[in-house]
């Protein structure tokens, strides 16, 4: 069954504390994507990769990192410098079409 | 990548036919309408994508004007579970070695009524 899947689903993360929320696909796509989506609003773009070994920072890069060691994952790293990480993060990668995993809500405790 | 105008939000019966609308005055040659739908706290799903002639998919139809500067997206029988936000994008054709990102507006809340 191919797509992309994103874990965990929940994420509960106490302040201060660096998480990593992971993003895999099976699809053969070169490139990958991190979106944030805030309650009512639209998605805003993190990092994106178009390449093993490669990415480049999106509109809102500032607290976040990335890695793309492979091509089939491309694992997102929160860390403790992102003032206001409770968001609703997206995954997505690009052939002809963009697709999207389900999404990881963070809360932040 | 052209900017889009939709409705806010829409009504639609269970059972009939929802077209929801979009405006995209100032596409380009070369730019291609996108539509997703993303259902509450779930990803965007990708429906269907055209250049000018007319698409359809077991999901949707897509009908583009001859002017290419407005769209309707047309769900033929509409169900409970096609309560959604629906997003048109305008954006040149997405492929495997151009990442760019998708610029998502605010969409359309359709709501289907028992």
């Amino acid at each position: 069954d191919g797509g992309i899947t994103q874990s965990p689903k929940y994420l509960f993360r106490k302040e201060g504390q660096n998480v990593t929320l992971s993003c895999e696909q099976n699809l053969n796509h070169d490139a990958m994507y991190w979106y944030r989506q805030d309650p009512g609003q639209g998605l805003r773009l993190i990092y994106y990769s178009q390449i093993v070994n490669d990415f480049q920072k999106g509109d809102i890069a500032e607290g976040y990192s990335v890695s793309r060691e492979k091509k089939e994952s491309f694992p997102l790293t929160v860390t403790s410098a992102q003032k206001n990480p409770t968001a609703f993060y997206l995954c997505a990668s690009s052939g002809n079409e963009q697709f999207f995993g389900p999404g990881t809500r963070l809360t932040v405790l | 990548d052209a900017k889009t105008t939709q409705p806010p939000s829409m009504d639609c019966a269970e059972g009939r036919a929802a077209n929801l609308p979009c405006n995209h005055s100032t596409i380009s040659g070369n730019e291609y309408v996108y539509w997703y739908r993303q259902i509450h706290s779930q990803g965007p799903q990708y429906i269907i994508h055209g250049l000018k002639n007319n698409e359809t998919n077991e999901m949707a139809s897509l009908i583009i004007t001859e002017d290419r500067k407005s769209s309707t997206l047309i769900l033929p029988h509409a169900t409970l579970r096609d309560t959604a936000v629906y997003y048109c994008i305008v954006r040149v054709l997405i492929s495997s070695g151009s990442a760019r990102q998708l610029t998502f507006g605010s969409g359309t809340q359709l709501t289907v009524l028992p």
